[in-house]
């Protein structure tokens, strides 16, 4: 059964800080893995799909990157905003089915 | 282009009453997923249909919860009866099709809150 862990589980940090989150999984066989956005109230919003063959993924101030064969993920936020503020969470698939992690909850302050 | 609709937004109900959520999908998404999601958790895999096929329907809770995808297109995603448990937010997704059953990238609504009283 795939385990997803995303550490740390909450980060505050300033406006314009770069920062990492992480996500690791147990079951290496993946297809692809898939980071989402979610406002309070609100449903998934995706930001990135990464397949199993690529290293990384980038959209904007977004950079994910995978490492299938040790288990792990990380995305990287450039340059935070205020409206970066959300829950973040990676959803690695495997034959078919996507697991959640527990997020990350990201809160940028002025 | 029109996101994932769900319905309803809001529901409140009493302990042992029936509840029913429904979902249209992205067109052309052949791949419709519904999630629960309890407080402070990710989402987890209640039942996931490929056309009107329900592929992968283990995580259902088939003694009272039931759903269906008669046309391959909307969704319905029925409890009863519900529990105190059962208080959560349903959310339902639709994915392009992809080789192999495979998911593609999953577009989410904006979920349905359930408050079992």
């Amino acid at each position: 059964k795939q385990e997803v862990t995303q550490i740390p589980a909450a980060l505050s940090v300033p406006e314009g800080e770069n920062l990492v989150l992480n996500c690791s999984f147990t079951d290496s066989a993946i297809y692809n893995l898939q980071w989402f956005r979610q406002d309070p109230g609100k449903g998934l919003t995706s930001l990135l799909l990464i397949q199993s063959s690529q290293r990384e993924q980038t959209s904007g101030r977004l950079n994910a990157s995978l490492d299938k064969s040790s288990g792990r993920s990380t995305l990287y936020i450039a340059a935070s905003q205020p409206g970066d503020s959300a829950t973040y969470l990676c959803a690695p698939s495997v034959l078919g089915k996507l697991t959640f992690g527990t997020g990350t909850r990201l809160q940028v302050t002025l | 282009e029109a996101g994932v609709v769900q319905s309803p937004r809001y529901k409140i109900i009493e302990k042992k009453q029936p509840v029913a959520f429904w979902c249209n999908p992205i067109s052309g998404h052949n791949t419709l997923y519904w999630y629960r999601q309890n407080l402070g958790q990710g989402p987890e895999l209640l039942i996931r249909y490929e056309n009107e096929e329900a592929v992968d329907d283990s995580q259902l809770p088939k003694d009272r919860f039931s759903a269906e995808r008669l046309k391959g297109v909307d969704s319905t995603l029925k409890i009863q009866p519900a529990e105190l448990g059962d208080s959560a937010v349903y959310l339902c997704a639709s994915s392009p099709p992809l080789p192999r059953g495979h998911p593609g990238e999953l577009f989410f609504g904006e979920g349905s809150r359930l408050t079992v009283l």
